[in-house]
């Protein structure tokens, strides 16, 4: 089955500075990659996907590059704020089924 | 506008009991899924359906059991608890016809502790 690995587990980075966080995939025929993000006792929540026929794409402060022949993909946050605080999980999809990373804790300082 | 709604938020149970997870979507989402998350870590996917009377496996099926009469609710059954079926629940569904391509929704969880 497809395996998500995601890194860094952690990340702490001062306010206004760019964060980035990167996953790779081991099944060649997943084609969806979803990101969430996940504050304390809430819900995961889609904040960007990226499908397998696009190479990157930029929604305001947040962008998704996808790399097919290496099977990785790529979180960026530029200007970050302190409401970036929470954690990030990147996913695959496969069929029907998402398989999720570990997650990325980031944590925004001021 | 509910989404997919979870109920309970909480529960504690004993050791050996039994109980069902309730989740349901008002979307008409024909696919749905059961995901579970132990603390500090990621989702780990239950089980999984694609339509009405159609249910699959996912990553860790067991000791626990799902059904799926109606396209709306896609409950979730827990026959003997065990302290490591300690974590939290979420379900989730995506579009009709859309797979795997679509986003999935989330419902609020439900924070399971068996004692």
């Amino acid at each position: 089955g497809e395996n998500v690995e995601q890194h860094p587990s952690t990340l702490s980075v001062q306010e206004g500075d760019s964060a980035v966080i990167k996953c790779t995939y081991s099944d060649s025929a997943s084609n969806y990659f979803p990101w969430y993000k996940q504050e304390l006792g809430k819900r995961p929540q889609l904040i960007i996907d990226i499908r397998s026929n696009v190479g990157e794409k930029k929604d305001q402060r947040i962008a998704v590059t996808l790399n097919k022949t290496a099977k990785h993909f790529s979180l960026h946050i530029t200007e970050t704020q302190p409401e970036d605080s929470a954690v990030y999980f990147c996913a695959a999809s496969t069929a029907s089924k998402l398989t999720f990373g570990t997650g990325t804790r980031l944590q925004v300082t001021l | 506008n509910a989404g997919v709604t979870q109920t309970p938020k909480f529960r504690i149970l004993k050791i050996g009991q039994s109980m069902t997870l309730q989740c349901a979507q008002d979307m008409n989402h024909n696919y749905m899924y059961w995901y579970r998350q132990d603390p500090g870590m990621g989702l780990k996917l239950i089980y999984y359906s694609v339509g009405a009377g159609i249910t699959d496996k996912g990553e860790v099926p067991n000791g626990y059991n799902v059904s799926r009469s109606t396209t709306e609710d896609f409950p979730l059954r827990l026959e003997l608890a065990a302290p490591s079926q300690t974590s939290v629940y979420f379900c989730a569904s995506n579009p009709r016809g859309g797979g795997s391509n679509q986003p999935q929704h989330f419902g609020d969880g439900t924070r399971l502790s068996i004692l």
